[in-house]
């Protein structure tokens, strides 16, 4: 069965500095990676993907991933972090090998920017 | 282009009510998902639809909870006799077919 792990419900860091979200994952085939961000009171927004090639993934607003196989994660991360990064993040991930496209999502994390 | 709608934003039903939620994917998408979200909580799967049929309902509860997608018109997630517990975010997300899906603004149920 797939799974997915995000350790941290809160991560917080000061403006300008760089930040990490952690994220790992349990699957029986090859997995398609992703994360959203949820703002308040309102839906996902998709972030970025990783289904294969480079294990350096380039998303939306500055964010990147790591795709690291060999320790099973995911983790997102941002050079310089804004306050308007605030927000919830979830990682997701679906189970190529899996004939539905359910995609299972971690429990969030709770990213805060401090001015 | 239009992305995931869903209606209503917010719905407040009383105990015993019926709630139908709505949710028009984006135009061409054929697979649709309903998540249920409570507070300060991650996404819960709920079910997995293509046209008129269900892939996945393994995370619909047994009881009161339907769903549907019709040939023509929008997705519908139904809750028979609401109960308090039912209260919630419900989103809908949409895809191709491929891995990426698109997730709506969300209908906040609120029952009383």
């Amino acid at each position: 069965a797939q799974s997915v792990a995000q350790p941290e419900d809160q991560v917080n860091v000061a403006e300008g500095n760089p930040l990490t979200v952690k994220c790992t994952y349990s699957v029986s085939g090859n997995p398609y990676l992703f994360w959203y961000v949820q703002y308040p009171n309102r839906g996902l927004q998709f972030l970025l993907k990783y289904i294969t090639g480079d294990n350096l993934v380039k998303g939306s607003y500055g964010f990147e991933a790591e795709f690291n196989k060999s320790q099973t994660s995911f983790h997102l991360k941002k050079p310089s972090a804004l306050v308007s990064d605030s927000a919830l993040y979830f990682c997701a991930v679906r189970d190529t090998d899996s004939s539905a496209s359910k995609i299972i999502f971690g429990s969030g994390t709770r990213l805060s920017i401090r001015p | 282009n239009a992305g995931v709608m869903q209606n209503p934003r917010h719905l407040v039903r009383r105990r015993g009510q019926e709630a139908r939620l709505r949710c028009s994917p984006v135009k061409g998408h054929s697979h649709v998902y309903w998540y249920r979200q409570l507070p300060e909580e991650g996404l819960k799967f709920m079910v997995y639809l293509q046209k008129e049929n269900i892939i996945d309902e393994s995370g619909m509860p047994k009881e009161r909870f339907s769903a549907e997608f019709p040939k023509e018109g929008p997705s519908i997630l139904r809750i028979q006799q609401v109960v308090r517990g039912d209260s919630a975010a419900y989103f809908c997300a949409s895809s191709p077919g491929e891995a990426t899906q698109y997730f709506g603004p969300g209908t906040r149920l609120l029952v009383l």
